[in-house]
């Protein structure tokens, strides 16, 4: 089983400032099925990136993902008020097709 | 477009089962791999299991096996996710989730809050 581990646990930063987070895999993820999410209270998750650095369709281009094997990173270039929220990695390449436990993006 | 429908909360005690359904619009279900993932009141995302398409079978977390079902009725485009022996830690808002084109998770149901609760 791959176990994904997310950091940093909450990331404290102004609209306007560039966010880089975390996603390491405990194994290789194969072919970079590696996938991050957004999620807002109340809501389903969304999903922003697939296959490491794919962006999904309607995903502004300041989010980016980058990585292979099992390093990867989300980063968004300038937030905007709405990106403050919960982010989740995730790998699908392989079963059981875990979580990371979610990184935190709050307003400083 | 792809459209996932779920059935509304419940309430169960413990011990009890619950089903939740998940209906498909705008695609048959045919076409889409079916998962189940699960998020505990201020928790993370946990995934239950799905239809892995190159084994053509489901696959359930190891975590649940024995205790939850995955099944789908495709003359109703509708899936299935039935957990039983329900325990107080089971409470949680409950998504189906499939991709399109992708083998990640960009369709979403809206989640189904189940309760367990005496």
């Amino acid at each position: 089983e791959i176990v994904l581990t997310q950091s940093p646990g909450t990331l404290s930063l102004s609209p306007g400032e560039r966010a880089t987070l975390s996603c390491r895999a405990s194994q290789s993820v194969s072919s970079s099925y590696l996938a991050w999410y957004q999620q807002k209270p109340g809501q389903a998750p969304r999903l922003l990136i697939y296959g490491a650095s794919s962006r999904a369709t309607g995903i502004p281009d300041r989010f980016s993902g980058s990585g292979s094997g099992t390093d990867f990173t989300l980063t968004i270039s300038r937030l905007e008020p709405e990106d403050f929220a919960v982010y989740y990695c995730q790998q699908y390449g392989s079963s059981p097709r875990g979580f990371g436990q979610g990184t935190k993006v709050e307003i400083k | 477009q792809v459209q996932l429908v779920q059935s509304g909360a419940e309430v169960k005690k413990p011990g009890a089962s619950v089903k939740v359904s998940c209906k498909v619009s705008g695609y048959t279900l045919t076409e889409l791999s079916m998962h189940w993932v699960r998020q505990a009141p201020g928790k993370g995302l946990e995934w239950m299991g799905g239809f892995d398409p190159e084994d053509g079978e489901t696959i359930y977390a190891q975590k649940f096996q024995g205790r939850v079902t995955m099944t789908e009725d495709t003359s109703t485009d509708t899936a299935y996710m039935e957990l039983s022996s329900l325990r107080s830690e089971d409470t949680a808002v409950y998504y189906c989730a499939t991709g399109l084109g992708v083998r990640a998770f960009d369709i979403w149901g809206q989640g189904t809050m189940v309760t367990v609760s005496s």
